[in-house]
């Protein structure tokens, strides 16, 4: 069964510092891995997916994340934060489940941006 | 484009009583659709999900049922409510496919009281 670990649960940065949010997966198989947002009482929102190609994937709102095969890693990251950004986010990973595709989340990062 | 609708958004009840959550999806046809839980300050615990009509896996066995009447709706159940069933409920859809993203509804905060 696949797993995702997100290490730390909350994260802080100064407005317009790097962000980077770090998840690890454990799969058997090549993974699809997601990125998702949550803002406070709201549904969560896809931010980027890596599915095949290019290992470097943009998202939205200037986020982006990087495969790592030989790491397992897929880092959410962001060159300068901006205060719209404080919300929680949560890695995923694609449960190959044949007829039926289910995601595995981790258990979220809080980021705070400091004004 | 396709949309997912959620309602009640927020919901009170009081323990023992039944529940009802519905979820619609516009704008696609036979979805893959998922209802999870979010407890506070935790992950997204997957409770149901459904390939189609009338089809409905349970991940988790609990005071909860799942049905889906219709290709794009799909109703979260139950007949008499726990303390611990509180928490905030996301239906999402997909297209299927483990490439394919999950879209999500903007939940429901379900407090037992």
């Amino acid at each position: 069964a696949q797993s995702v670990t997100q290490l730390g649960s909350h994260v802080s940065v100064s407005e317009g510092a790097l962000v980077l949010l770090r998840c690890n997966y454990s799969s058997s198989v090549p993974p699809y891995l997601f990125w998702y947002v949550q803002y406070p009482n709201q549904g969560l929102q896809l931010l980027l997916k890596y599915t095949t190609g290019a290992t470097l994937v943009k998202g939205i709102n200037g986020f982006e994340a990087e495969f790592k095969k030989s790491e397992t890693s897929f880092h959410l990251t962001k060159p300068s934060a901006h205060m719209s950004d404080a919300a929680e986010y949560f890695c995923a990973v694609s449960d190959l489940v044949f007829g039926n595709e289910k995601l595995t989340f981790g258990t979220g990062t809080r980021l705070t941006i400091i004004p | 484009s396709q949309t997912i609708h959620q309602w009640p958004a927020t919901l009170v009840q009081p323990v023992g009583s039944p529940l009802s959550l519905e979820c619609t999806v516009e704008g696609t046809s036979n979805p893959n659709l998922y209802w999870y839980r979010q407890a506070a300050g935790r992950g997204l615990q997957l409770l149901f999900y459904s390939v189609g009509i009338g089809q409905i896996s349970s991940e988790v066995p609990q005071n909860l049922s799942a049905s889906r009447p219709q290709d794009r709706q799909f109703i979260l159940s139950s007949k008499k409510l726990l303390l611990s069933d509180s928490g905030f409920y996301l239906c999402a859809w997909s297209t299927g496919g483990s490439y394919q993203p999950q879209h999500f509804g903007d939940g429901t905060r379900l407090s037992i009281l």
